[in-house]
């Protein structure tokens, strides 16, 4: 069963350029949702992807957007890129709904992408 | 907006010995979630509580639910070097929401 998985693992970009980074979901899970994590810092979140549809969104800009395909895979863009931008860029899955239904299910981690911006 | 405060935020321990790491959240949350994070790599989920009183327990760590408090609570016993790495605990910002807030993370290092 494989778990989430998030390529590329490393990136180095310049100030300006743009970047997608892609992340396939847990087998039987159809959310995804993507969070920043600076380093020393928690992570923070971006955004969640169900049904090809945005659901919910953190405190980023709209450089940050993002897309979800029929297979629930994932991307993240980030255009405009700042030096800010350099981060650990995680995806995690899980079951949309499954917090209503107070399910155990956590959401799961993939192995992040590590964006350096120089 | 939920916030999350963890604390200590460092911590040096000694192989063998006892300590309990705080995770406080500001507003009522229905779940609460510890991860664990090895340098360099993603977060591993440890524990998922579900309801207030929740205790959970995998070898030498425990954690616990205290929803009236806001309070939750990771307690390691007989602390081994393995377990060095940093700890996050996360909740959801209202009931039924699947986004998380994380703490800063408790940074652990269990020295021999």
């Amino acid at each position: 069963d494989a778990g989430v998985t998030q390529s590329p693992t490393h990136l180095i970009k310049t100030r300006g350029q743009q970047v997608t980074l892609r992340c396939s979901p847990k087998s039987g899970h159809d959310t995804v949702s993507w969070y920043q994590q600076a380093l020393g810092q928690g992570p923070q979140f971006i955004f969640q992807y169900y049904e090809e549809e945005e659901r919910q969104r953190g405190n980023f800009p709209d450089r940050f957007s993002g897309h979800q395909f029929p297979n629930y895979s994932s991307e993240l863009n980030v255009n405009a890129l700042l030096l800010g931008d350099s981060a650990l860029y995680l995806c995690a899955s899980s079951l949309f709904g499954g917090a209503l239904l107070r399910l155990a299910d956590t959401q799961y981690f993939g192995p992040g992408t590590r964006l350096t911006v120089l | 907006e939920l916030k999350v405060e963890q604390n200590p935020l460092f911590l040096s321990m000694q192989e063998g010995k006892n300590y309990t790491i705080y995770c406080n959240y500001s507003t009522t949350s229905d779940r609460l979630y510890w991860y664990r994070q090895d340098p360099g790599k993603s977060l591993e989920s440890l524990f998922v509580l579900l309801s207030n009183g929740a205790v959970k327990q995998e070898g030498r760590l425990m954690a616990s639910l205290d929803t009236k408090a806001r309070l939750s609570t990771l307690h390691i016993t007989a602390a081994v070097h393995d377990l060095s790495a940093t700890y996050f605990c996360a909740g959801p910002p209202q009931g039924g929401s699947e986004k998380l807030v994380f703490g800063k993370g408790t940074k652990l290092t269990v020295n021999p």
